[in-house]
């Protein structure tokens, strides 16, 4: 199986902050990885895939790079709302894998 | 627009099957190229890929799961639907049903395995 590591685990930043996530995969996924947000007792929200593309609707704050094995979500100015927990998951290899997830909270 | 709702016994016994259906409204499961897909979230942890089900039935499965996993499509009902046989306490998460892209989730259910 593909191995994704997110890091950090655990962020604590501030409303208006830049915060970035970092996703490495064990082997190349070329650009076949997701993010998404989950809050509590919800189902995970899709925000980025292909990489770099914001799903319909996500507000453009946030933005997701990378290729092969390192990729980042940026989100440029932290709102209320954002604080959750966020996940990556490569759609290369079966199975289809996720990070452990990054639980942001509020400083 | 297309939305999906998990349905089935939210208490299943030790050894015996998990089976949950997912309904989809909103737009035909079997038009357009698209993966029915199962994940799974034991409380407090991260998201596990079960499986998926393309438009045509052809399915793909998670290796650690795959002996014990089915997936399948009834497209007369717009329903697909999960099978996890000999379930043990660890089988015990919130099941979610999805369509990868375009996005489209359930709310989950929790599944608990306990006798």
């Amino acid at each position: 199986d593909i191995q994704l590591t997110q890091s950090p685990s655990f962020l604590s930043a501030s409303v208006g902050d830049r915060v970035t996530i970092t996703c490495r995969a064990s082997q190349g996924i070329s650009s076949y990885l997701a993010w998404y947000q989950q809050k509590p007792g919800k189902a995970p929200k899709l925000l980025i895939y292909a990489a770099s593309t914001l799903q319909s609707g996500v507000p453009s704050r946030f933005s997701g790079s990378g290729s092969g094995t390192e990729f980042t979500l940026t989100i440029s100015s932290l709102q209320p709302e954002d604080f959750a927990t966020y996940y990556c998951q490569q759609l290369n290899t079966y199975p289809y894998t996720f990070g452990q997830g990054t639980n942001l909270e509020i400083k | 627009q297309v939305q999906l709702q998990e349905s089935g016994p939210g208490l299943v016994k030790p050894s015996q099957t998990l089976s949950l259906t997912c309904t989809v409204s909103g737009g035909s499961i079997s038009s357009g190229s698209h993966y029915w897909t199962w994940i799974r979230q034991p409380a407090g942890k991260g998201l596990e890929w079960i499986g998926r089900i393309y438009t045509s039935g052809s399915t793909n499965y998670n290796p650690s799961l795959r002996s014990r996993v089915t997936i399948s499509l009834d497209t007369s009902k717009n329903q697909f639907s999960l099978k996890l046989s000999s379930v043990t306490a660890a089988d015990t998460a919130v099941y979610y049903c999805a369509r990868i892209l375009p996005s489209a989730w359930g709310q989950g259910t929790l599944v608990t395995v306990s006798s």
